[in-house]
């Protein structure tokens, strides 16, 4: 079974721009959930979707976006991006049964300039 | 109040050793789960078990097991026979149902740097 998988792995990006990163879940998982990792304020939650929904949101502003397909596929957008937003973005799916644990994917590593 | 709290920043074992990681977590959540999980240098978050709080037994996997003391609010993970590719980052984390039993998050703690020596 092929665990999660994101993409782009690496990422360089300059402030202002705009970012899209993708994540395909283990096949069967219907929950997906992102988190950005960094060096001050480690793991933090940013969104989680079900089913093309977004069921549960954590402190992060707008400029943080996501959405899932009907494949239950992700993507994460961040707009006009800061240099703050460097970071290690991670994608986690799970069954969303009681006691499914969550899988997390490799990673996007983002870097703003 | 930190949810998760991991107060070992770094800890060292010797291969072939026993070594536990603590954790201690707060909620008021009476559905709640708890997982481990391993980072490596590559970054990828690794799980390694899982404890709900229903579950009378401490969970084992392998060479991982949670000392699960629900009173005490606390989930250590013990490594029996460390081996040198345990050399990582360890994360506790807690996952509350809330209200509606539909909503799942990650707290996270601040993990604990293990390092394993010959």
């Amino acid at each position: 079974k092929a665990g999660v998988t994101q993409t782009p792995r690496y990422l360089i990006k300059t402030r202002g721009q705009q970012v899209t990163l993708s994540c395909s879940p283990i096949s069967g998982h219907r929950s997906v959930s992102w988190y950005q990792q960094t060096p001050g304020q480690g793991l933090q939650f940013l969104f989680e979707y079900f089913s093309e929904t977004q069921r549960n949101k954590g402190n992060f502003p707008g400029r943080f976006s996501g959405r899932q397909f009907s494949n239950s596929r992700s993507e994460m957008n961040v707009s006009t991006l800061e240099l703050g937003d460097s970071a290690l973005y991670l994608c986690a799916s799970s069954l969303d049964s009681r006691r499914s644990e969550q899988y997390f994917g490799p990673g996007t590593r983002l870097t703003v300039t | 109040a930190q949810k998760i709290t991991q107060t070992q920043p770094g800890m060292f074992v010797q291969e072939k050793e026993a070594v536990t990681l603590d954790c201690t977590y707060d909620t008021s959540d009476p559905s709640y789960g708890l997982f481990w999980y391993k980072q490596p240098s590559s970054g990828e978050m690794i799980f390694l078990i899982y404890q709900g709080s229903y579950d009378q037994q401490n969970a084992t996997e392998g060479r991982y097991s949670l000392n699960f003391q629900k009173a005490r609010k606390s989930a250590n993970l013990v490594i029996s026979a460390s081996q040198l590719g345990d050399s990582a980052m360890y994360f506790c984390a807690m996952r509350e149902r809330g209200v509606t039993g539909t909503a799942s998050k990650l707290t996270f703690g601040t993990g604990t740097r293990l390092q394993v020596t010959l």
